[in-house]
C-alpha cells in the first residue's frame, strides 16, 4: 500500500527567504507524485506532478519539486516565498499501476511572516 | 477556479438525517472521485467513477453511497449520519479513469462543509 509523509505540520519562513516543505514517500514501483494547496474555505488546488523524465519539476506560482528516487523524496521548494503563499500544502502519491486513487500525506501549513 | 463545481457549499443537519452531495465534473472530464477531509482521518478517498461506472472504492462506509449520471454530474449521499461524519467533502475530476494507464492529474472542487449536530 502506499503512503505519504509530511514530517512538519508547519513551516516558518520570512518573506523573501527560500522555503522547503518537506514529502517522503512509499509505493510499489515507480510513483506518481503531486503537490496541492489549500487557502482557507477552498479546495485544492494543484500546483505540480513528477510522473517520469527530470527529477525537477516545475509548477504553478513559482514552486518547483525535487524527485529524489534513492530518498524516496518529493520535497516542494520556492526560491523566495511572498506572505499570500501561506497555506495547507499537501504531498500525495498514486502508483503508477492499479487504481488512480490519491493517498495524501497528512499537510504542512507554511507561514511566510513579512 | 477548477472548474469542478460542488453543491451545497455548506450542510448542516441532525444525526440520523440523510443528506446528498453533488458534483459536476470539468468539461471533458470522465472520471469523478469523492474524497472526505476530517480532523482525525486527513484526507481519505471515498470513492471514484469512470463514465456512469464504479472504478474504485477506497475508506468509504456502507451508510454511504454514491453514483454517476449520464451527463456525468455525481452523486454522494450519506445517510444514517452520525456526528463523526462532519468533515470537508471534496469531489474532483480527471479525463479518464482507465487503471494504470492515466498520468492525469486530479482536480478538485470547493468542497461541501457537513456539520452534523
Amino acid at each position: 500500500a502506499q503512503s505519504v509523509a509530511q514530517p512538519e505540520d508547519q513551516v516558518n519562513v520570512a518573506e523573501g527567504n527560500p522555503l522547503t516543505v518537506k514529502c517522503t514517500y512509499s509505493v510499489s514501483g515507480n510513483p506518481y507524485l503531486f503537490w496541492y494547496v489549500q487557502y482557507p474555505n477552498r479546495g485544492l488546488q494543484f500546483l505540480l506532478k513528477y510522473i517520469t523524465g527530470d527529477n525537477l519539476v516545475k509548477g504553478s506560482y513559482g514552486f518547483e519539486a525535487e524527485f529524489n528516487k534513492s530518498q524516496t523524496s518529493f520535497h516542494l521548494k520556492k526560491p523566495s516565498a511572498l506572505v499570500s503563499d501561506s497555506a495547507l500544502y499537501f504531498c500525495a502519491v498514486r502508483q503508477n499501476t492499479g487504481f488512480q486513487k490519491l493517498v495524501f500525506g497528512t499537510g504542512t501549513r507554511l507561514l511566510v511572516s513579512p | 477556479d477548477s472548474g469542478v463545481t460542488q453543491t451545497p457549499k455548506h450542510l448542516i443537519t441532525a444525526t440520523g438525517q440523510r443528506v446528498t452531495l453533488r458534483c459536476s465534473p470539468r468539461s471533458g472530464d470522465l472520471s469523478v472521485y469523492w474524497y472526505q477531509q476530517s480532523l482525525d482521518q486527513g484526507l481519505q478517498f471515498l470513492i471514484q467513477y469512470y463514465n456512469g461506472e464504479e472504478r474504485a472504492k477506497g475508506n468509504i462506509l456502507e451508510r454511504f453511497s454514491a453514483q454517476q449520471f449520464p451527463d456525468l454530474h455525481s452523486e454522494l449521499n450519506l445517510s444514517s449520519l452520525e456526528l463523526g461524519d462532519s468533515a470537508l467533502y471534496f469531489c474532483a475530476s480527471s479525463v479518464g479513469g482507465l487503471a494504470g494507464a492515466s498520468t492525469d492529474t486530479q482536480y478538485f472542487g470547493p468542497g461541501t462543509r457537513l456539520t452534523v449536530l
